[in-house]
């Protein structure tokens, strides 16, 4: 398996407060992608970063901000979470575009009170 | 405006039948499709692809077939086995753009193989 590893793997936080998930992958992969998956919507894509300090916005990006200092690490933060963003997020990693997509890690379940 | 669209978001199915798993796009800059498969308190994991050069891609029970001119793909599991049962996301990309590399998701179908 691709090392990639997401933490925590469930938080609960207070509305109005800010959270930050970590991905940290040992695969030296360029590409490093947040998504959200909710009921009938699927994954939806956060931001995405293809580079060291390189990131962009997907679909769902309010509320959301990342960095990437560094290869191994992305990080995804909840300015000020809203129930909203009661969800569970999901980092993955992509070579480039390799035949089999993105790896993706187990998934931080979200719940904001 | 959903690009990759799963309009079945359940499918049931006998041990053993095949299972077949739809999935249109309207992207025509599509030239790449995947399928991941997902058990719950889990990450996707990749399970078969095709690019738009072909029109079938075959790998043990799992046959993904690509209709170019329809922007259609459709996933045959023969025979369906209870550890089938996962949800299945479609998924494709567009691989002659740039520098980005991005995988758009369709919404997912749950299978369930009952034995």
């Amino acid at each position: 398996d691709a090392g990639i590893t997401q933490s925590p793997r469930h938080k609960v936080t207070e509305t109005g407060t800010p959270v930050t998930l970590r991905c940290h992958q040992t695969e030296n992969h360029r590409y490093m992608y947040w998504y959200r998956q909710d009921p009938g919507h699927g994954l939806r894509l956060i931001h995405y970063s293809y580079g060291v300090k390189d990131t962009d916005k997907g679909e769902v990006s309010d509320g959301y901000s990342v960095s990437r200092s560094k290869t191994e690490d992305f990080l995804l933060t909840l300015e000020s979470a809203t129930s909203s963003q009661t969800s569970v997020y999901f980092c993955a990693i992509s070579l480039d575009r390799g035949p089999s997509g993105y790896t993706f890690g187990s998934g931080t379940r979200l719940t904001v009170v | 405006d959903q690009q990759v669209k799963q309009n079945s978001p359940s499918l049931s199915v006998q041990e053993g039948r095949i299972s077949i798993l739809n999935c249109d796009y309207t992207n025509s800059m599509f030239d790449y499709f995947l399928w991941y498969k997902k058990y719950p308190a889990e990450g996707p994991t990749f399970l078969i692809s095709i690019s738009s050069i072909k029109d079938k891609n075959e790998d043990g029970r799992f046959t993904v077939f690509l209709n170019k001119s329809a922007k259609h793909l459709s996933l045959h599991i023969v025979p369906s086995q209870p550890g089938d049962s996962a949800v299945y996301f479609c998924a494709a990309s567009d691989r002659s753009g740039g520098s980005n590399y991005k995988l758009t998701f369709g919404k997912g179908t749950l299978l369930t193989v009952n034995p």
